[in-house]
This record gives C-alpha cells, sequence and structure tokens, in this order.
C-alpha cells in the first residue's frame, strides 16, 4: 500500500498567515492527489483534485502544487472559518490512502 | 444540490451484521462511481470501498476483503455497504461519497458502534 505523510500535524497560526501543509508518498502517484477539509462534526470537503485542480466554488486563497512523491497544499492568507484539519488522498493505485491529517489551529 | 444521506448505522455485537445505505439526490446518479469512507472516534479517514457506475467493477481495503460487500441500485439512486463479520475495530462513522477515486461530496455518515 501506498503510504501518505503529513507534516506538519498540528499547525498553529494567526489570520493572515500564508499555511504550507506538505504530503509525502511512500512512492510515486504522478499527479493522482486530492485535498479535503474536515471542521469538527462535519463531512470533509473536497478542495483540490489532481494536486492543483481546485473544485467549484473553493475560495482562490486555497491552491496545490505538487507531483510524484512531493505535494503541498498552500493557503495564501488564513481566513477564520480555515481553522480545521486537511487530509490528503491518493488515488494513483488501490487500496486509496489518506494522510493523517493536519490540524491548523488559532495562534 | 447534491446529497447524500447515510442510515442504518448502530450498535451491534461482535459478530454480528449491519446494512448501510446512502440516499443520493441532486445529480445523476448513475453517471458516477460512489464510496464508503469511514473515520474511527477521534482518528483519520480511511476508505472502505468503491463501485464503478453500474456495479460491475468493485474495489476494497484489505481490512474488509471477504466480509463487507458494496453494491447500488440506479433505479433507486441508492448505495449499500453490507457488512459481515463486524469487529471492534470496525467502530466507525461511516461516509457515503460521490466518486470512484477521489471524492467531491461527501453525507454525514452513519455512526456504527461494535461492542458487545
Amino acid at each position: 500500500d501506498i503510504q501518505m505523510t503529513q507534516s506538519p500535524s498540528t499547525l498553529s497560526a494567526s489570520v493572515g498567515d500564508r499555511v504550507t501543509i506538505t504530503c509525502r508518498a511512500s512512492q510515486s502517484i504522478s499527479s493522482w492527489l486530492a485535498w479535503y477539509q474536515q471542521k469538527p462534526g462535519k463531512a470533509p470537503k473536497s478542495l483540490i483534485y489532481k494536486a492543483s485542480s481546485s473544485e467549484s466554488g473553493v475560495p482562490s486563497r486555497f491552491s496545490g502544487s505538487g507531483s510524484a512523491t512531493e505535494f503541498t497544499l498552500t493557503i495564501s492568507s488564513l481566513q477564520p472559518d480555515d481553522f480545521a484539519t486537511y487530509y490528503c488522498q491518493q488515488y494513483n493505485s488501490y487500496p486509496w490512502t489518506f494522510g493523517q491529517g493536519t490540524k491548523v489551529e488559532i495562534k | 444540490e447534491v446529497q447524500l444521506v447515510e442510515s442504518g448505522g448502530g450498535v451491534v455485537r461482535p459478530g454480528g451484521s449491519l446494512r448501510l445505505f446512502c440516499a443520493a439526490s441532486g445529480f445523476t446518479f448513475d453517471d458516477y462511481g460512489m464510496s464508503w469512507v469511514r473515520q474511527a472516534p477521534g482518528k483519520g479517514l480511511e476508505w472502505v470501498s468503491g463501485i464503478n457506475w453500474n456495479g460491475g467493477s468493485t474495489g476494497y481495503a484489505d481490512s474488509v476483503k471477504g466480509r463487507f460487500t458494496i453494491s447500488r441500485d440506479n433505479a433507486k439512486n441508492s448505495l449499500y455497504l453490507q457488512m459481515n463479520s463486524l469487529t471492534a475495530e470496525d467502530t466507525a462513522l461511516y461516509h457515503c461519497a460521490r466518486g470512484n477515486s477521489n471524492f467531491d461530496y461527501w453525507g454525514q455518515g452513519t455512526l456504527v458502534t461494535v461492542s458487545s
């Protein structure tokens, strides 16, 4: 199985900060990577697919980049609504696997 | 508006069975593959199973292979997950999600608790 490792596990930041979350795959997954946002008690929300394509309606401050084994999710200017847990997911080969999550907290 | 509403969860004894349901609306159901993704209490996300648009192709996580069966009824816009031989490790919130690879819409989930 492909292992997905996110860093950091927890991130403390302030409103307006630029935030970067890294996701590393244990082997190449080309660009078959998605990012999700989850708030407590809520269903995950899709942000990014195919490493850098934004879902409809996702604010432009969210962007994804990377390929092969290293990927990043960047929030250009953190907003109050962005405090949440973020997960990456590979869909290059079965079984699809998720990173362990990165919790973005208020500093 | 896309809506996915799960039901069928509950408390079950180890070794027991449950059948989960997902009612889909707001999109053409048989245009999409569908999946189940679970989340144990306080833990991360784990893909469980997926099915293509017509039910002709399915996939399972190793942890549930041989015990769980995914199916769909396109006439009823419904997705199912039959879960047998349940163990405590299957305790989780089970989300229905649209897509068979990445998941663009998710339901709120139905809670399955396996406990004696």
